[in-house]
């Protein structure tokens, strides 16, 4: 168990349809780090938090946008979803934004009919 | 299990050998290195990373490997167990920590 939680493990929705997923980092860990897990795009870099504040972008598409709250867990919303946007979500927590040992969640299964 | 890829390429050793998993990054620039290994229905799992002024960096049962002239990073497994069993990922460290990922070696380890 690596301290990461994600809720929910999995979420089968519509295209069209607009969902959030949930992370709560390790205790400690400021940063916090999505990834989207697909079949053939592989495991790739969304978006970074460091205490409240994006940080750095990575391929994410404007149809999905993630805050860091006060409480430092973190959402990620994607909207107007698409069958393509079905993939395993992953979110990482690390202390300090120049550490690179991330601590992965369990993922979210998101499922797009 | 969630399958992670199809078309990985895999490695199949018994147990007790010794496994070695090959990666080619793409960034010269890259400062870090980091070996994650994914069993199946679990996130990723931080094994062992190395800094690009080393070349090699020892863990329990794992060698990393670093040639920055061909950019090329190995894994080496001493003893693999059936535990060990898994997709093992190298990252780069693009900047900000942000982590660019490979495709993935599945390993297989038969008792």
């Amino acid at each position: 168990d690596s301290g990461v939680t994600q809720t929910p493990k999995h979420l089968i929705t519509a295209t069209g349809q607009r969902v959030t997923l949930r992370c709560s980092p390790r205790s400690g860990d400021l940063s916090v780090y999505w990834y989207q897990q697909s079949l053939d795009q592989g495991l790739q870099f969304l978006i970074q938090y460091y205490n409240g504040e994006e940080r750095a972008k990575g391929n994410i598409l404007e149809r999905f946008s993630a805050q860091q709250f006060p409480d430092l867990h973190s959402e990620l919303n994607l909207s107007s979803l698409e069958l393509g946007d079905s993939a395993l979500y992953f979110c990482a927590s690390s202390v300090a934004p120049s550490r690179a040992e991330q601590y992965f969640g369990p993922g979210t299964r998101l499922t797009v009919t | 299990g969630e399958s992670v890829g199809l078309h990985l390429p895999t490695l199949s050793v018994q147990e007790g050998d010794n496994s070695i998993i090959n990666c080619a990054y793409s960034n010269s620039a890259s400062d870090y290195f980091i070996w994650y290994k994914q069993e199946s229905g679990k996130g990723p799992q931080f094994i062992i990373d190395i800094r690009s002024n080393m070349d090699k960096r020892q863990g329990q049962r794992v060698t990393v490997l670093l040639n920055k002239t061909v950019k090329h990073l190995s894994l080496q497994i001493a003893a693999t167990q059936p535990g060990d069993s898994a997709v093992y990922f190298c990252a780069e460290n693009s900047g900000y920590s942000t982590l660019t990922f490979g495709k993935g070696t599945m390993l297989l380890v038969s008792p």
